[in-house]
């Protein structure tokens, strides 16, 4: 079974910052398969990236993804307000996985 | 396109519970369907998924054995029947449309707003 290990836990950035998060994979994966999710207190998860590098419907240009064969970047430039929330990788095997999040904070 | 759950409630340890999922404004019928849940201040956890026409059904070794899923495409329905019920499936039950016809969805790209499971004695 994959394991995703997301850095960092949490992130402290201010309004106007660039984040990088990192989701790492036990192994090999096809990054078709990997996906980025942002949870906000409160809601649902969305969807944000997939195919490691694809926006979903609506997602501002500022969010980006890179993929490698085991490391997956999702990358927020100029944070807004609202991008301070929960971000968790998904892959999608003979199970689904979830990383553990990364919590970009204020 | 809306995802609405219900059948969330407190349940002592032991027991049975069905959720349910109605989905509307897609065709219910060409996609996969998934159930995720989230543990109070934890993170997301994969329950179970099942294909388009209900062939292909999958499980986090967690539910295995336990819960049962099941679609009703007629009615544009989800189902998770979960029993044997136990303190750590207390969670946030979030019912998910996969974005292809097959259990390994490459992404889930709708999620309804989740019901919320409690067992405690």
């Amino acid at each position: 079974e994959i394991v995703l290990t997301q850095s960092p836990v949490t992130l402290s950035l201010s309004p106007g910052d660039s984040a990088t998060l990192t989701c790492r994979a036990s192994q090999s994966v096809s990054s078709f398969y990997l996906a980025w999710y942002q949870q906000k207190p409160g809601q649902s998860p969305r969807l944000l990236i997939f195919g490691a590098g694809s926006r979903a419907s609506g997602i501002p240009e500022r969010f980006s993804g890179t993929a490698s064969e085991t490391d997956f970047t999702l990358t927020i430039s100029r944070l807004e307000p609202e991008d301070f929330a929960v971000y968790y990788c998904q892959f999608s095997g003979s199970s689904i996985t979830f990383g553990g999040g990364t919590k970009v904070e204020i | 396109l809306q995802l609405v759950e219900s059948g969330g409630n407190l349940i002592q340890p032991g027991k049975s519970l069905r959720l349910s999922c109605t989905a509307s404004g897609f065709s219910f019928n060409d996609y996969a369907m998934q159930w995720v849940r989230q543990a109070p201040g934890k993170g997301l956890e994969w329950v179970a998924g099942i294909s388009w026409n209900g062939d292909d059904e999958r499980y986090a070794d967690s539910v295995k054995g336990r819960f049962t899923i099941s679609r009703d495409n007629a009615e544009n329905s989800l189902s998770l029947q979960m029993n044997s019920l136990r303190v750590d499936d207390t969670a946030v039950y979030y019912c998910a449309k996969g974005s292809s016809w097959e259990v390994r969805v490459p992404r889930m790209d709708a999620w309804g707003q989740g019901t919320t499971v409690i067992v405690s004695s």
